[in-house]
Parts: structure tokens; C-alpha cells; sequence
């Protein structure tokens, strides 16, 4: 069975750092491209960041770039989001999910979600 | 960066009735293009993508089409558990960008 779960949100002083983790299962995490989508409270969902399988591609929202980084580690099956200098506006709750095999970047699988809540 | 407008933002419906969503495309996506549905404290679900292949586990009652940059969903008799939030998505492109979502509701 596929699983993603993610871990490491909480809450946070604008200006500060947050590093979240997503444990995949189930599947042979090397062979897919992995991604980062957020929700704020109420509101719809926002894609963040996607990598590469061998995490020499990696892309993000224009209102992230140069402040949260994305990495993998394929022999641990984790996927991660360094997020530093915080802002109010990046309160959200923080998805883990599956992008595809082939450069084709819906998600398939999703994990629960990890809050993210920056207090100003 | 591309706009994906999804219309209407709620749509009220009766259980066995048809439902059509829209989502539109402020430029090409080609058929590079998914459906979510979300329900309440859940995590969004892929329920199709490259326009009208059902992912696994996607009822048959659901199915999308296209034509130009304008994008339909429609569920064909509303099901109780249909009630959710559903999001389009253009992975044309970067960024990835995703509509604004359409709330069906009893």
C-alpha cells in the first residue's frame, strides 16, 4: 500500500526556520518525482516545490524561491522542505505527495497533511 | 504563470442528479490536466487526470473532457459521498498551478 506521511510542522515566529519530513512506503520512492502542495486555512490548494527522482530537477512557487529548499533521500525514502525566513502567509497545512513516474506532474497519492501555523 | 478558473464556486445539487464543473485554462495546457476531489479534513484524492483518464478507484459515474483551454468534470447521478470540494490542476507547465475549486453541496 502507498503511504506518504509527513512530520515536523508546528508553530513558528515569523522570521524562523521549519525543516518538514514526508516517509514514503509502498513504493520504489526512487523512481517518481515528489512534491510539496499547502493549503491555508479555508482556502484552496497551492503547489510549493517538486523534485526530481534523482533530485537533479527542482522547482518552486515564485513566493518561495530563496527561502525554502527541497531535497530527497532516496535511501531513506524521505522527502523534506527546508523552509526558513518565515512569513505570516505561509500558514498552511503542508501536503506531501506523489508526483509520476514519467515528467508528468500531477499527484497520485497525498499524504495527511502537516500544520504549519507562523505567528507574527 | 497559468490562471485555471473554476466555475461555478458552489454548485447545489440533488443526490441523482448530474453535476458539470468547469475549469478553464488561461493558456495551452494540451491535455495536461487533473481533477481532485476533496472532502472535509481529508486530503485531496486524484480522481482523473490527463483530462479524462479515471484514476484508480475513480467511479465510473465520474468523467472529464475537453475542448480548447476549457476543461469539464461531470458526475453523471450525484452520489452522497460526492459532496466535496474539487480542484483542477494544469501540470502543463511551471509553476504547477491549481483552480480555485468548486464546493458541490446538497
Amino acid at each position: 500500500e502507498v503511504q506518504v506521511v509527513e512530520s515536523g510542522g508546528g508553530l513558528v515566529q515569523a522570521g524562523g526556520s521549519l525543516r518538514l519530513s514526508c516517509e514514503a512506503s509502498g513504493f520504489t520512492f526512487s523512481s517518481y518525482w515528489m512534491g510539496w502542495v499547502r493549503q491555508a486555512p479555508g482556502k484552496g490548494l497551492e503547489w510549493v516545490a517538486n523534485i526530481k527522482q534523482d533530485g537533479s530537477e527542482k522547482y518552486y512557487v515564485d513566493s518561495v524561491k530563496g527561502r525554502f529548499t527541497i531535497s530527497r533521500d532516496n535511501a531513506e525514502n524521505s522527502l523534506f522542505l527546508q523552509m526558513d525566513s518565515l512569513r505570516a502567509e505561509d500558514t498552511a497545512v503542508y501536503y506531501c505527495a506523489r508526483g509520476s513516474y514519467w515528467d508528468v506532474n500531477y499527484f497520485d497519492y497525498w499524504g495527511q497533511g502537516s500544520l504549519v501555523t507562523v505567528t507574527s | 504563470e497559468i490562471v485555471m478558473t473554476q466555475s461555478p464556486v458552489t454548485l447545489s445539487v440533488s443526490p441523482g442528479e448530474r453535476a458539470t464543473l468547469s475549469c478553464r485554462a488561461s493558456q495551452r495546457v494540451d491535455s495536461n490536466l487533473a481533477w481532485y476531489q476533496q472532502k472535509p479534513g481529508q486530503a485531496p484524492r486524484l480522481l482523473i487526470y490527463a483530462v479524462s483518464t479515471r484514476a484508480t478507484g475513480t467511479p465510473a459515474r465520474f468523467s472529464g473532457s475537453r475542448s480548447g483551454t476549457e476543461f469539464t468534470l461531470s458526475i453523471s447521478s450525484l452520489q452522497s459521498e460526492d459532496f466535496a470540494v474539487y480542484f483542477c490542476q494544469q501540470y502543463f507547465n511551471w509553476p504547477l498551478t491549481f483552480g480555485g475549486g468548486t464546493k458541490v453541496e446538497i
